[in-house]
């Protein structure tokens, strides 16, 4: 059981690239979410999705993009990389439902750093 | 909206002893829930414990317990007899019944560091 995989784990980006970060579960979950860490914070909701073909904005959508054709998958697109995509990117995904207290389960994190 | 506050950027105990990590939150709602995650050095995000805002009795797991005290919208770890495996950033959660798709909201972290 693979549970959350995220592609790739480190990635250097020159500024104004572009790039996709792949995110993919295997334990059939409807919600995925994607959250940024910078040093020092807490994780912050970029975007979430509900169930394929459903996606909204969370806290700090500006300069990503994201789609969910399946439920298995989740990419994050950045436009134009800024010195301020720095940051180590997380995968989440959770069964949810009528109960609210389930697990996150979160994939290893890509380390991206614009130049 | 809601915010959740860890005042403790870092601590450090001994291994064997015993050490509380702080958070409280803020929030309107009177129906939510709170988690406990660890992120050791490997970056993975591991829940360490959860919490029904609803249930009066404290969670534990093995030697991870909580103090929920919903009053005062606290809820600290505790973590017993400290291994060194224990050291890692432990960040608090909060989970509202109509937050965004059910996100977490994350507070700044707790880097632990365990002593032999």
């Amino acid at each position: 059981n693979a549970g959350v995989t995220q592609t790739p784990k480190f990635r250097i980006l020159k500024i104004g690239q572009s790039m996709t970060l792949q995110c993919t579960q295997d334990m059939n979950h409807n919600y995925m979410y994607w959250y940024r860490q910078d040093p020092g914070m807490g994780l912050k909701l970029i975007y979430y999705s509900v169930g394929a073909g459903i996606t909204d904005k969370g806290e700090v959508p500006n300069g990503y993009n994201v789609s969910r054709s399946t439920t298995e998958d989740f990419p994050l697109r950045l436009e134009l990389a800024a010195p301020s995509q720095t940051s180590v990117y997380f995968c989440a995904s959770d069964e949810l439902g009528t109960r609210m207290n389930t697990e996150a389960f979160f994939g290893q994190g890509t380390r991206l750093t614009v130049v | 909206a809601q915010t959740v506050t860890q005042s403790q950027p870092e601590m450090s105990v001994q291994e064997a002893e015993t050490v509380t990590l702080s958070c409280t939150y803020d929030t309107s709602e009177s129906d939510y829930y709170l988690f406990w995650y660890k992120q050791p050095p490997s970056r993975q995000m591991i829940l360490v414990i959860r919490q029904e805002a609803y249930k009066q009795q404290n969670a534990t797991e093995n030697r991870f317990s909580v103090n929920f005290q919903k009053a005062a919208k606290s809820f600290s770890l505790k973590i017993s007899d400290s291994q060194l495996g224990d050291a890692a950033m432990y960040f608090c959660a909060y989970r509202g019944l109509y937050n965004q798709g059910g996100k977490l909201i994350f507070g700044q972290g707790t880097e632990l560091s365990v002593k032999p």
